[in-house]
């Protein structure tokens, strides 16, 4: 069975700087894809960075980093630089790549708050 | 544009009267999900369908039913609705083994 935990409610963070938000999983599926998704004060849900299990290098995209550790079934977001408009709702997401063709299961989220 | 639509995006209705939300998607995805989003619970798979024709349940699906009839389309159906359906949903899509895409919710509201 698959389960993502995401053990910060509630995170603050100085514009200008970075922040890690931490998210762990578990799976006995060899194969599988990391997600985050931001989610703002007006609801949609957008995604911002993927992981696969057997990529060698951790993703970037942009601003956003993701620190894959394997062994410790981890995938933390980083956000470098923060922005005011990085105030939202961050969610953390795997899908097993093998076995069935189930979607996405998500952690409960990290309500981020970048103070001026 | 790629996008997934859903239609309508807020919702207040009564118990018992059935209601269809519409999603549709224009990348020509395989896979297509339904889920709802709850405060403090993330959002939960209710069903998702892996081509035209072919549904399966996801991890709530009480109270609800869904069709794919056609490739770009899949509604979500709420034969009776109750008030523990009142949540935010969202329909999604994928390519084979692409990253999923949202739409941009329906807030429901069942008095």
């Amino acid at each position: 069975a698959q389960k993502i935990t995401q053990t910060q409610p509630g995170m603050f963070v100085q514009e200008k700087e970075a922040v890690t938000l931490d998210c762990t999983y578990d799976t006995s599926d060899p194969s599988y894809g990391l997600f985050w998704y931001k989610q703002p004060s007006s609801g949609e849900m957008i995604f911002l960075i993927y992981q696969g299990s057997y990529d060698q290098q951790n993703a970037t995209e942009g601003r956003y980093s993701l620190n894959f550790q394997k062994a410790r079934k981890s995938a933390n977001l980083v956000i470098s630089a923060s922005q005011l408009g990085d105030s939202a709702m961050y969610f953390c997401a795997m899908r097993e790549i093998g076995g069935s063709a189930r979607q996405l299961t998500f952690g409960s989220g990290t309500q981020l708050t970048v103070l001026p | 544009e790629a996008q997934v639509t859903q239609n309508p995006r807020y919702l207040i209705t009564v118990t018992g009267k059935k209601l269809t939300v519409t999603c549709s998607q224009n990348m020509n995805h395989e896979y297509m999900s339904w889920y709802r989003q709850d405060p403090g619970l993330g959002l939960r798979q209710i069903y998702y369908s892996m081509n035209v024709e072919v549904t399966d349940k996801g991890d709530v699906p009480e109270g609800y039913k869904v069709s794919r009839k056609e490739k770009r389309n899949f509604p979500l159906i709420l034969e009776s609705p109750s008030p523990n359906q009142t949540s935010l949903y969202f329909c999604a899509s994928r390519g084979l083994g692409g990253t999923q895409y949202f739409g941009p919710g329906t807030r429901l509201l069942v008095l």
